[in-house]
């Protein structure tokens, strides 16, 4: 099946810093979405991106799915940025609205 | 709109005595989902419905799990017997139709098999 690499695993930033998350997947894919998963758990949809760039706010993602990889940035962080961001994507093939998620990048970001 | 709503918060169980997690999707969306969250991993897919046929359970263990949405609207999901390894947040999302658009998850259910 699809994998579906994240990195870097974990982020320690700065308040007001800024980063760059990227995820990898190996096929093709008709459905991609980055996700906040909060410290209390509640997964948050950030963005259904399957190419292309949108922004909203400090949060930016571009998908490249020709190159099969997605890039999600966050400008100017805050510590209520804090969480584990995850990348999900649908192959293809399925058009189910199946999502295969990856690991996840955790992200801490200090006062 | 009102969101997924789940229930229980959290569940304790000892092994091998059986669970139910109930989910209520937001209003108007056809397709649900039951994710499975193991600690430290991202959700994995046990079951989707579309209304309330069944699109995917291919991951559900189907010896001990079972789910069913019988009117379209809202589902439980059963564990029974439940293993230790079943110990994981239990996540129902739902999205307004099959591709997957507008995907939105519950709260979850905390779930410790001891």
């Amino acid at each position: 099946g699809i994998q579906v690499e994240q990195s870097p695993p974990d982020l320690i930033l700065q308040e007001g810093a800024n980063s760059t998350l990227r995820c990898n997947f190996s096929d093709s894919v008709n459905n991609l979405q980055w996700f906040h998963q909060n410290p209390w758990g509640q997964l948050i949809n950030l963005f259904y991106i399957p190419s292309g760039t949108k922004q909203n706010g400090r949060l930016s993602a571009t998908t490249v799915a020709t190159e099969r990889y997605s890039l999600l940035y966050i400008s100017s962080s805050q510590t209520t940025d804090s969480g584990v961001y995850f990348c999900a994507v649908e192959t293809s093939s399925s058009n189910t609205g199946k999502l295969i998620f990856g690991q996840g990048t955790t992200l801490q970001v200090k006062p | 709109e009102a969101g997924v709503a789940q229930s229980p918060r959290y569940k304790i169980i000892e092994k091998r005595q059986s669970v139910a997690f109930w989910c209520n999707p937001i209003s108007g969306h056809a397709t649900l989902y039951w994710y499975q969250q193991i600690l430290g991993q991202g959700p994995k897919l046990l079951i989707q419905f579309q209304n309330n046929g069944v699109v995917d359970d291919s991951q559900l263990p189907k010896d001990r799990f079972s789910a069913e949405r019988l009117k379209g609207v809202d589902s439980t999901l059963k564990i029974q017997p439940a293993k230790l390894e079943d110990s994981a947040v239990y996540l129902c999302a739902s999205s307004l139709d099959s591709q997957g658009y507008g995907y939105t998850f519950g709260s979850g259910t905390r779930l410790t098999v001891v």
